[in-house]
């Protein structure tokens, strides 16, 4: 695997749903940040982790949203009591130490109704 | 004031033409300026990063950096048709930790 995976790549889902969202990173790269874009927007950071901890959380980030990455491999996101206003892309992003220019993964594209 | 401006155009352009797409920031400290180009309904795909004052060339783009204005440029020469697309400017914020993302320039190169 060349690239950073994203899983599942769109998911509908009734608001007051819980989701999930998967990302695989490159493998080695020990930097993992997540994203969320809406539309005409830049990607606003969430969170980032170095290997499994969690050293960023945004101010942003209401705590229905939290994030893990058990072991420093693969990441995951999870929306509780999912709100109209969470529609958007998720994007997870991996890179290795020492540099700053992220590989995207594909995103998760999230509609709330 | 956010931290990294953009005009959110549309820019048009002609094919052939060279296409100048900026970005401001606002962090005195901000050091590497990042340049992503992102297709409709894709994920962003970086282009091309700076971090010194100067110009920084790669194929048809060159990227421009003028920490005393606070100023970054993406030049695009010959622009395409494939070239269309939204551009997003970063900078590398938080101490260092995470880049920081304009709302993104769209670009139309016109035939």
């Amino acid at each position: 695997d060349t690239g950073v995976s994203q899983n599942p790549r769109h998911k509908i889902t009734k608001r007051g749903q819980n989701v999930t969202f998967r990302c695989d990173p490159i493998s080695e790269h020990n930097r993992l940040y997540w994203y969320r874009q809406t539309l005409g927007q830049g990607p606003e950071f969430l969170t980032y982790f170095q290997n499994e901890a969690q050293l960023e959380k945004s101010r942003l980030l209401s705590d229905r949203f939290s994030a893990e990455r058990p072991k420093g491999s693969f990441s995951t996101l999870e929306i509780q009591r999912t709100e109209q206003g969470d529609s958007a892309m998720y994007l997870c992003a991996s890179l290795p130490g020492g540099t700053y220019g992220y590989t995207f993964g594909s995103g998760t594209r999230l509609t709330v109704v | 004031q956010k931290e990294v401006e953009q005009n959110s155009g549309p820019l048009s352009v002609p094919e052939g033409a060279i296409a100048s797409l900026n970005c401001t920031y606002s962090d005195r400290g901000s050091q590497s300026f990042f340049w992503y180009r992102q297709y409709s309904g894709k994920s962003p795909e970086l282009i091309m990063f700076i971090y010194s004052n100067g110009d920084k060339e790669d194929g048809r783009f060159t990227a421009q950096l003028n920490k005393a204005s606070q100023y970054v440029s993406l030049l695009i020469r010959d622009s395409q048709p494939s070239d269309s697309a939204t551009y997003l400017c970063a900078a590398l914020t938080g101490g260092g930790n995470k880049l920081t993302f304009g709302t993104g320039t769209q670009l139309k190169v016109e035939l």
